[in-house]
Order: structure tokens, then sequence, then C-alpha cells
């Protein structure tokens, strides 16, 4: 079973910093790239961050280019986010979402498993 | 970037209907076209890919369709289980884009 979970939410000051990880089983990791996803409170979704199956290509959204870095661990087939510089704005649940692109040799595709997310709040 | 419009935002419909939801890219995404359902507090799953494709174990009352710009979900005989949010999302290029969601609630 694909399984992927999520952890290190909290409340954080605005200024202040997290880390989150998602540990994956289930598949082999090292064959999908992933992404991370946020949901704001009662808003849509928005993608935050890409990374490719060995790490070699990153993207991130503008709203948190500088402030967050995605990374991966294939050998402990974990994902990362560091987030710093945390802001208001960033409050959201954050998922971690895998994308099958690398089976079609393409460099994205639909998400087609989910972890069930980590809650981030910002606030003073 | 490109932008994702989905339309409409809110759609009150009884179990049986047909319903439609449209997606429109800001810029031609050829087929590179995803559709998600949502229920509130569970993440999103996936069930289109490439704009027509259905995941495994989707309903096959689920259907999408479009290119270039203009994209549809179909949902042939609505269901209970479907009342729920749905979103597309373009992975033509990055960033990623999302639509803001349709929302099918019971009529």
């Amino acid at each position: 079973e694909v399984r992927l979970v999520e952890s290190g939410g909290g409340l954080v000051r605005p200024g202040g910093s997290l880390r989150l990880s998602c540990a994956a089983s289930g598949f082999t990791f090292s064959d999908y790239h992933m992404n991370w996803v946020r949901q704001a409170p009662g808003k849509g979704l928005e993608w935050v961050s890409y990374i490719s199956n060995t790490g070699a290509t990153i993207n991130y959204a503008d709203s948190v280019k500088g402030r967050f870095t995605i990374s991966r661990d294939n050998a402990k087939k974990s994902l990362f986010l560091q987030m710093n510089s945390l802001r208001v704005e960033d409050t959201a649940v954050y998922y971690c979402a895998r994308d099958p692109a690398l089976l079609w040799f393409r460099e994205f595709s639909g998400m087609d498993a989910w972890g069930q997310g980590t809650t981030v709040a910002v606030s003073s | 970037d490109i932008q994702m419009t989905q339309s409409p935002s809110t759609l009150s419909a009884s179990v049986g209907d047909r319903v439609t939801i449209t997606c429109r890219a800001s810029q031609s995404i050829s087929s590179w076209l995803a559709w998600y359902q949502q229920k509130p507090g569970k993440a999103p799953k996936l069930l289109i890919h490439k704009a027509s494709s259905l995941e495994d174990g989707v309903p096959s009352r689920f259907g999408g369709g479009g290119s270039g710009t203009d994209f549809t979900l179909t949902i042939s005989s609505l269901q209970p289980d479907d009342f729920a949010t749905y979103y597309c999302q373009q992975y033509h290029r990055s960033p990623l884009t999302f639509g803001g969601g349709t929302k099918v609630e019971i009529k």
C-alpha cells in the first residue's frame, strides 16, 4: 500500500522556522518526483514546491521562493520542507504528493498519491 | 504563470443529475491537465490525468475532456459519494497551478 505520512507541523511565531517531513512507504521512492502542496483554512489548493526524483531539479512558488527549501533523502524514503521566515499567510495544511511523471519520461504529471497533511499555524 | 479558472464555483445538484464543471487555462496547456476530488478534512484524490485518462479505481461515471485551453469534468449520474469539491490543475509547466475549485452541493 502506498503511504505518505507528513509530520513536523505546529504553531510558530512570524519569522520563525519549521521543518516538515514526509515519510514514504509502499513504493520505490527514488522513482518518483515529489511535491508540497498547501491549503489555507477555507481556501483552495496551492502548489508550493517540486523536487525531481534525483533532486536535480527543484522549483518553488514565488510566494515561498527564498524562504522555503525542499529536499529529499532517497535512502531514507523521505521528503522535507525547511520553512524559514514564516509569515501569517503561510498558515495552511501542508500535503506531500507523489508525481509519477518519470513513468512517462516527463517532468510533471497529476499527483497520484497524497499524505493526510500536517498543519502549520503562524501567529503571534 | 498559467492561470486556471474554474466555473461554477458552486454547483447545486441532485442525485442522478449529469453535472459538468469547466476549467479554462490562460494559455494552451495541450492535454496536461488533472482533476482532483476533495472531501472536507481529507487530502485531494486524483481522478483524471492528461485531461481524459481515468485513474484506476475511479468510477466510469467520471469523464474528462478538452485540450488547449478549455476543459471539462463531467459526472454522468451524480451519486451521494460525489458531493465534494473538485479542482483542476495544469502541469504543462512550472509553476504548477490549480483552479479555484468547484463545490458540488446537494440540491
